[in-house]
């Protein structure tokens, strides 16, 4: 079961960091997990993934907790171009099989 | 360099009728997956194609078909459509199975009257 769980909304304010938070309890120990945004009338767009460690990249950072079961994307200045739906998905191993859940719809408020 | 091209972006078929959806994925990139995005179910998976192989498939009925050509093209077709095949139909291109980043195109839009 590839199953994981993020709030339905959230909402911030602009120049402000975000934290979108995710949980995967059932996540085993070589899953990565991935980030993807879709924004309105386009397809989905890579973010962040990573398996231990946090990482970084131009556009967030990931936190992924020390027993792995959670992780939290994190957008460090919102922008209006952020509001976007946000999946945190674990990607089936050895395959493009993404599963995604109803995501995480990030509203930016100016 | 070019990302992944789906073609047409929109159409408008009839009950009964048939469908073919074409994805150009990125130069160089092996492996393509197809998506259908629709608001109740949100985004599942139909299938994923390398080196012109199916390598997994998705819970669909046999109505949705695939397959991928030499130069890593991919075509999805769907027979017999149904009002519930309306949707948006999502390309995805990867260098290779299993790789960090998913690459996605904007979709063809499907109306089914």
């Amino acid at each position: 079961d590839a199953k994981t769980t993020q709030p339905n909304s959230m909402e911030s304010n602009e120049e402000e960091p975000v934290h979108l938070p995710c949980n995967h309890s059932t996540i085993s120990g070589t899953d990565y997990i991935h980030w993807y945004r879709q924004l309105p009338s386009q397809g989905p767009e890579y973010v962040i993934h990573g398996l231990t460690s946090n990482v970084n990249n131009r556009m967030a950072s990931l936190a992924i907790a020390e027993d792995r079961k959670s992780s939290t994307l994190i957008l460090h200045r919102a922008t209006l171009r952020d509001a976007a739906v946000y999946y945190c998905i674990r990607p089936i191993q050895g395959a493009q099989k993404l599963v995604f859940g109803q995501g995480t719809r990030l509203t930016i408020n100016p | 360099k070019a990302g992944v091209t789906q073609t047409p972006r929109y159409l408008i078929k009839t009950r009964g009728q048939q469908v073919t959806l074409s994805c150009s994925p990125i130069s160089g990139h092996r492996s393509v997956s197809w998506y259908q995005q629709t608001p109740g179910q949100g985004l599942q998976f139909l299938f994923e194609y390398f080196s012109e192989t199916q390598r997994n498939k998705g819970n669909f009925p046999g109505r949705f078909s695939g397959r991928q050509f030499s130069n890593s093209r991919s075509e999805m077709n769907v027979s017999t459509l149904e009002l519930g095949d309306s949707a948006l139909y999502l390309c995805a291109s990867s260098l290779a199975l299993a790789t960090g980043e998913l690459f996605f195109g904007e979709g063809s839009r499907l109306t089914v009257l």
